[in-house]
């Protein structure tokens, strides 16, 4: 069973750039998170799909962030202009029904640098 | 709201020691548990998790840990390290009802020859 996959596993750009990541989950789990993860900290929720629908995006800086989750099964994640603070790297991870086990399969991460 | 402590940012040891790795956790409602790891340049992957039942839960290569529930704590042991378990572990807790996990800071796990 394939996992998740993320690219570009690396991204270098200089500030007011845009860039985007893409992720495509596990086949048949309906549930897509993106985490942003900062150095020597532990990963951060920024938005939630339940198969299409944003279900939780509270922490998603709206001003230069977007996320969309065409059909239910890839994503992109966008940041438009990035910021220096925006170097980290950003994990998309996928699970099946969240109230049952909640555990997440993870990508191996998408790492942006700002310059 | 939850929230995840984990009580040592780094903890070395030498191979074959035992190790412990400490989490504390914060909620007004039922949860999940999970250890994950994180290996260099890697996404997170599943350690053990608890839902119900024995307190005491196994892992995948060894790792085992237990869920007190009067001390919300959830503390993650090893009674033999390796070298290949030098890495970030992370403890996380989730609402049993919402969809949202949240982390720790992580530990790293460094295993000295």
């Amino acid at each position: 069973e394939a996992g998740v996959v993320q690219s570009p596993r690396y991204k270098i750009i200089e500030k007011k750039q845009p860039v985007a990541f893409w992720c495509n989950p596990i086949s048949g789990h309906n549930t897509l998170y993106w985490y942003l993860q900062n150095l020597g900290q532990g990963p951060e929720l920024l938005i939630r799909y339940e198969n299409e629908e944003a279900v939780d995006d509270s922490q998603l800086p709206k001003d230069r962030f977007s996320a969309e989750r065409l059909k239910g099964v890839d994503s992109t994640l966008k940041i438009q202009p990035a910021e220096l603070g925006d170097s980290a790297v950003y994990l998309c991870a996928s699970s099946l029904r969240t109230a049952v086990t909640g555990e997440l399969f993870f990508g191996e991460g998408s790492r942006l640098t700002v310059l | 709201a939850q929230s995840v402590t984990q009580l040592d940012s780094q903890v070395p040891v030498f191979e074959e020691a035992p190790v412990e790795l400490r989490c504390n956790y914060s909620s007004s409602v039922s949860v999940y548990l999970f250890w994950y790891v994180q290996y260099p340049n890697q996404g997170l992957q599943l350690l053990l998790k608890y839902l119900s039942g024995s307190t005491l839960v196994k892992g995948i290569n060894g790792f085992e840990a237990e869920f007190n529930k009067s001390q919300t704590s959830f503390h993650l042991r090893k009674p033999s390290v390796h070298i290949s378990d030098t890495a970030e572990y992370f403890c996380a807790v989730k609402d049993t009802n919402a969809g949202k996990s949240t982390f720790g800071d992580g530990t790293t796990l460094t295993v000295k020859p």
